[in-house]
């Protein structure tokens, strides 16, 4: 079945700078990438996604990428804040399979002030 | 606030028993999913109903049981309860039932099993 495999598990970055999550996924036909972000304690928020007819999307200091010949996405986050500070959670679709989403096993994102 | 509603926010029970979640959709939304997060874990795809009927299912165990009623609210029914079930519960909708419609996630609700 589908597998979606997210790095790094988790990752420590100075306010301001970059954060990049990556996450690579088997099946082919995928052709949605949300993204979540949950704080501690919260319900997965989605906070950006990307369909496989475009290569890059951007809402602020948000970011994501798609490479659909290698199988990978990834999230951008520049200019990191105290506040983004949270497990982030890649998913994939699968238009045939019996999971309408599978998801990655998250990301947790400490920024440090 | 997504607008999923869900019930209980937490429960504590013992092993082997019986315990129902409930989770009332946004409206207008068709689509319930039903998903398992345990410690340091990601989200684990239970099953999903759309307009009552079951539409997917995922890694769901034997002794767990979902429906979805003629109003659109969904129940998850765990029983014979181990120590493992121990997870947060989320439950998600959407307007439609496939894999590109966003979904959308409520509060969830943290069982505890002792």
């Amino acid at each position: 079945g589908e597998n979606v495999e997210q790095h790094p598990s988790t990752l420590s970055v100075q306010e301001g700078d970059s954060a990049v999550i990556k996450c690579t996924y088997s099946d082919s036909a995928s052709n949605y990438f949300p993204w979540y972000k949950q704080e501690l304690g919260k319900r997965p928020q989605l906070i950006i996604d990307i369909r496989s007819n475009v290569g890059e999307k951007k809402d602020q200091r948000i970011a994501v990428t798609l490479n659909k010949t290698a199988k990978h996405f990834s999230l951008h986050i520049t200019e990191t804040q105290p506040e983004d500070s949270a497990v982030y959670f890649c998913a994939a679709s699968i238009p045939s399979g019996n999971t309408p989403l599978v998801f990655g096993k998250g990301t947790r994102l400490s920024v440090i002030a | 606030d997504s607008g999923v509603t869900q019930t209980p926010k937490h429960l504590i029970t013992a092993t082997g028993q019986r315990v129902t979640l409930r989770c009332s959709p946004r409206s207008g939304d068709l689509s319930v999913y039903w998903y398992q997060q345990s410690l340091d874990q990601g989200l684990q795809f239970l099953i999903q109903y759309y307009n009552g009927e079951e539409r997917a299912k995922g890694n769901i165990l034997e002794r767990f049981s979902a429906q979805q009623f003629p109003d659109l609210h969904s129940e998850l029914n765990l029983s014979s309860l181990e120590l493992g079930d121990s997870a947060l519960y989320f439950c998600a909708s959407s307007v439609g039932w496939g894999a590109l419609d966003e979904q959308f996630f409520g509060p969830g609700t943290r069982l505890t099993v002792l």
